[in-house]
């Protein structure tokens, strides 16, 4: 299973944008790119996922670097509840497993 | 549509008892996964299932176990239970249906469960 590896902590002011950097060097040709968010004592909540192409929706942008050793997580207008820990995860096509890293601590802030 | 729910939310147990678990999958999902939290471990993963069938397990002793009903309804039980089993037990559902295609899991609240 590849390996990510992020910030412990950012902070960001509400309403700008928010930039999550995740490196993962030993991703394999047929792995995703997977982000969720976990805010404090809820369950995982799923954001975005790509393979090699940016991907937009209605949460945020998924940037992939060219040799997709790395990849930057962007909400485009911080709010304060979006204040959470994000997880950058490596996941195979073939299963559910989600092996899960130390996260991002994202502080958002009046 | 009904998220995935599970119980109890909260639950406390002694050291040596036994417990089990339940999570109920989104209406449709086939796929159930299920993970514990610690604050010094973070979220692991612990088993997954697919049509009553164990797909994954996780790197964790044999007092963990699971299966998963005919009705996609799965459940998890930890024997003679050791205070470093006190966690958040969470479980996913997700509506694969086969292998090689990708969809979102869906986490549930989870079980706290303390053990004394």
């Amino acid at each position: 299973d590849a390996k990510t590896t992020q910030p412990p902590s950012m902070d960001c002011a509400e309403g700008r944008a928010a930039n999550l950097p995740c490196n993962h060097s030993t991703i394999s040709g047929n792995e995703y790119v997977y982000w969720y968010r976990q805010i404090h004592s809820q369950g995982p909540q799923y954001i975005i996922h790509g393979l090699k192409n940016n991907e937009t929706n209605e949460m945020a942008s998924l940037i992939i670097t060219e040799d997709r050793k790395s990849s930057t997580l962007i909400l485009p207008h911080a709010t304060l509840r979006d204040t959470a820990v994000y997880y950058c995860i490596v996941r195979g096509r073939n299963t559910d497993k989600l092996i899960f890293g130390t996260g991002t601590r994202l502080q958002v802030f009046p | 549509k009904a998220g995935v729910t599970q119980t109890p939310r909260y639950l406390i147990k002694t050291r040596g008892q036994q417990v089990t678990l339940s999570c109920s999958p989104i209406s449709g999902h086939r796929s159930v996964s299920w993970y514990q939290q610690t604050p010094g471990q973070g979220l692991q993963f612990l088993f997954e299932y697919f049509s009553e069938t164990q797909r994954n397990k996780g790197n964790f002793p044999g007092r963990f176990s699971g299966r998963q009903f005919s009705n996609s309804r799965s459940e998890m039980n930890v024997s003679t239970l050791e205070l470093g089993d006190s966690a958040l037990y969470l479980c996913a559902s997700s509506a694969r249906r086969e292998r090689g295609v990708l969809n979102e899991q869906f986490f549930g609240p989870g079980t706290r469960l303390t053990v004394l």
